[in-house]
Formats: C-alpha cells, sequence, structure tokens
C-alpha cells in the first residue's frame, strides 16, 4: 500500500503571510491523484486541491497552490495571504486509478496549521 | 455545504451494543465510502460501494458491516462494540467514475463514543 508522510505535525503561519506544509508519498505506480483535504475545528472534511499526476502543471486554488515534483514524490501545499479561518488540520491523500484500490483515500496523519494574528 | 448528509451527528452507547449510521450521498452520486478516523489510527478507509455493489474492504473488521439500497443511501452498521471504536466515522460520495478520475466529498461525520 501507498505511504503518505506528513512530516510537519504543526505549523504556525502569521495572518497575511505564506505557509508551505509537507508531504511525501511512496508508489510503485506512475498514475495516481493527489488531494489536500481541510479539517476545521467543526471536523468537516473539505477538499482544498486536487493534482493528477500526468499533468505536469501544479494546481492552484485561489490563494491554495500545490508544487508536485513527481521524481520526488512530493506534493507540498503553499498557502498565500493565511487567513485567520485558514487555522486546521491539513491532510494529504493519494488515490490510485486502479480498481484494485477501490479507489479509497490514503491519508497521512495531517499538519496542524495555527494562524496567529 | 458538501451535498453528503450524516446522521446521527453524535451516539452514546455501550460496550457490547450495535449501531447503524446512515449516509445520503450527494444528489446524482453513485459510489460512497465510509472512512473511520481516530487518534491512534488517523483517517482509514473502510468500504466502497458502487450502484449497490460492494468495490473494495479496506482495514474493517468482521464486526462491522454496510450496505448501499436502491435509492443510493448508505448505512455502515457496527456491532459487538467495543471501546476502541469510538471514533469520528466519515461517508464520502463521488459520481462514481470507474477509471477512479473522481473527486470524494465528505459529509460531517457521525462522532461515535462507546462508554
Amino acid at each position: 500500500a501507498q505511504t503518505v508522510t506528513q512530516s510537519q505535525p504543526e505549523m504556525s503561519v502569521q495572518e497575511a503571510e505564506t505557509v508551505t506544509l509537507s508531504c511525501t508519498y511512496d508508489t510503485s505506480e506512475s498514475d495516481y491523484y493527489l488531494f489536500w483535504y481541510k479539517q476545521p475545528p467543526s471536523r468537516q472534511m473539505i477538499l482544498v486541491i486536487r493534482q493528477e499526476a500526468y499533468k505536469q502543471q501544479n494546481a492552484t486554488e485561489n490563494r491554495f497552490s500545490v508544487n508536485f515534483q513527481k521524481a520526488a514524490k512530493s506534493f507540498s501545499l503553499k498557502i498565500s495571504d493565511s487567513q485567520l479561518g485558514d487555522a486546521a488540520m491539513y491532510f494529504c491523500a493519494y488515490r490510485s486509478p486502479f480498481s484494485n484500490s477501490g479507489y479509497a483515500l490514503n491519508f497521512g496523519k495531517g499538519t496542524s496549521l495555527l494562524v496567529t494574528p | 455545504d458538501s451535498g453528503v448528509t450524516q446522521t446521527p451527528k453524535h451516539l452514546i452507547t455501550a460496550t457490547g451494543q450495535r449501531v447503524t449510521l446512515r449516509c445520503s450521498p450527494r444528489s446524482g452520486d453513485l459510489s460512497v465510502y465510509w472512512y473511520q478516523q481516530s487518534l491512534d489510527q488517523g483517517l482509514q478507509f473502510l468500504i466502497h460501494y458502487y450502484n449497490g455493489e460492494e468495490r473494495a474492504k479496506g482495514n474493517i473488521l468482521e464486526r462491522f458491516s454496510a450496505q448501499q439500497f436502491p435509492d443510493l443511501h448508505s448505512e455502515l452498521n457496527l456491532s459487538s462494540l467495543e471501546l476502541g471504536d469510538s471514533a469520528l466515522y466519515f461517508c464520502a460520495s463521488s459520481v462514481g467514475d470507474l477509471a477512479g478520475t473522481d473527486t470524494q466529498y465528505f459529509g460531517p461525520g457521525t462522532r461515535l463514543t462507546v462508554l
């Protein structure tokens, strides 16, 4: 099974600043999907951004962007102009395109992001 | 709001009991996934249903079972509950693209506490 590693249990950023959350994964597959989900204190899992491995262009969603390095198996999330509402647990997830995986998401342990005024 | 609904929001029960968690997917979604989030195990995939049929099992205990009904809602049944089953249980749904390209949207979860 693929392993997803988030090496930063906690991160802190000041409002309006930029922060980068790290994620690495281990896979022998050449095609796959990567996701970042946000879990605020409400516990709702919210999709932040998605990246297809066959696309070289890094995904961007407003203030959120990724740095996808396929050879290095790295998928970091950059949050620009951080806002208080960005404070949450962030999970990186891997998904195989093959049916024998059940298309299930394989999650990292998460990074808790604190945003200070 | 993701469009996925789960009931109940909270459930408190005793060891040895049986509970049923319910999930209604987004309109038009054929796939339903169940995940368990606990402090020690993190987020784990339990089971996937597509249009009423079981597609894949993950780390689901034999005491747990699920089904998806013709109206596409799903139920997760947990029996002979143990203290360690206390967790947040999420349901997620997706369109059900069998090429695996679709995105999963999560419900608000059911918080299960076993005393």
